[in-house]
């Protein structure tokens, strides 16, 4: 199905230990999107990506680092987990055509830090 | 600074009701402002507006933009348990921009 698929859905880290998150997208857009979501916070973004080859910091990008290797995949990585990055993650996938804003979610990583 | 302002917060009303949910902004380069519905898991998308007065609707959900006054409202008519859910705004110029949410609950 054509869409946007994270990986892990669920995910329970330590303190300190690395993970990252895969994204990919099967519909040809150009622009992807990290986002963390925080109870009474909404969406923040964390890094975006405008084309392949390109990453650009958001709103709250420190602790994490991103990695668009391709057109399809746009990966977040955390080096070292810290319980405030305890939150659901969103990624997301935009094409503008013909002056429309698409916008295409995944269904979320939930990532617990203990 | 961009920021997109959603009220209230919360909502709780009983099926059948009608809501007004408002989203306000202040952006450098207003593109488009857009409406998501949240329940479970991802946001899915209702509507892009990008002109001013002119209503977008679908069945009981309609949404029309003011640029002037830069809001845009959402609005539910005889509303039902399934539409209780997280409803974003989020407004798109060089990135996108989202409010925090309006959380409604529709009541049996």
């Amino acid at each position: 199905n054509a869409g946007v698929t994270q990986t892990p859905k669920f995910q329970v880290l330590k303190t300190g230990q690395s993970m990252t998150l895969q994204c990919a997208q099967d519909m040809n857009h150009n622009s992807m999107y990290w986002y963390r979501q925080d109870p009474g916070m909404g969406l923040r973004l964390i890094y975006y990506s405008a084309s392949e080859g390109t990453t650009d910091k958001g709103e709250v990008p420190n602790g994490y680092n991103v990695s668009r290797l391709n057109k399809r995949e746009f990966s977040l990585r955390l080096e070292s987990a810290a319980p405030s990055q305890t939150s659901v993650y969103f990624c997301a996938s935009q094409v503008q055509y013909r002056g429309f804003d698409g916008y295409t979610f995944g269904s979320g990583t939930r990532l617990t830090v203990v | 600074e961009d920021k997109v302002v959603q009220s209230p917060l919360s909502l709780v009303v009983h099926e059948g009701d009608t809501v007004t949910l408002n989203c306000s902004y202040e952006v450098t380069n207003f593109r488009s402002l857009l409406w998501y519905k949240q329940e479970k898991k991802a946001p899915t998308f209702l509507f892009m507006l990008t002109s001013s007065g002119i209503e977008k609707k679908s069945g009981r959900l309609s949404s029309i933009l003011d640029k002037k006054e830069l809001f845009s409202i959402l609005n539910i008519t005889a509303t039902q348990t399934g539409d209780s859910a997280v409803y974003l705004c989020a407004v798109v110029d060089d990135k996108i921009i989202f409010g925090k949410g309006t959380r409604l609950h529709i009541l049996p």
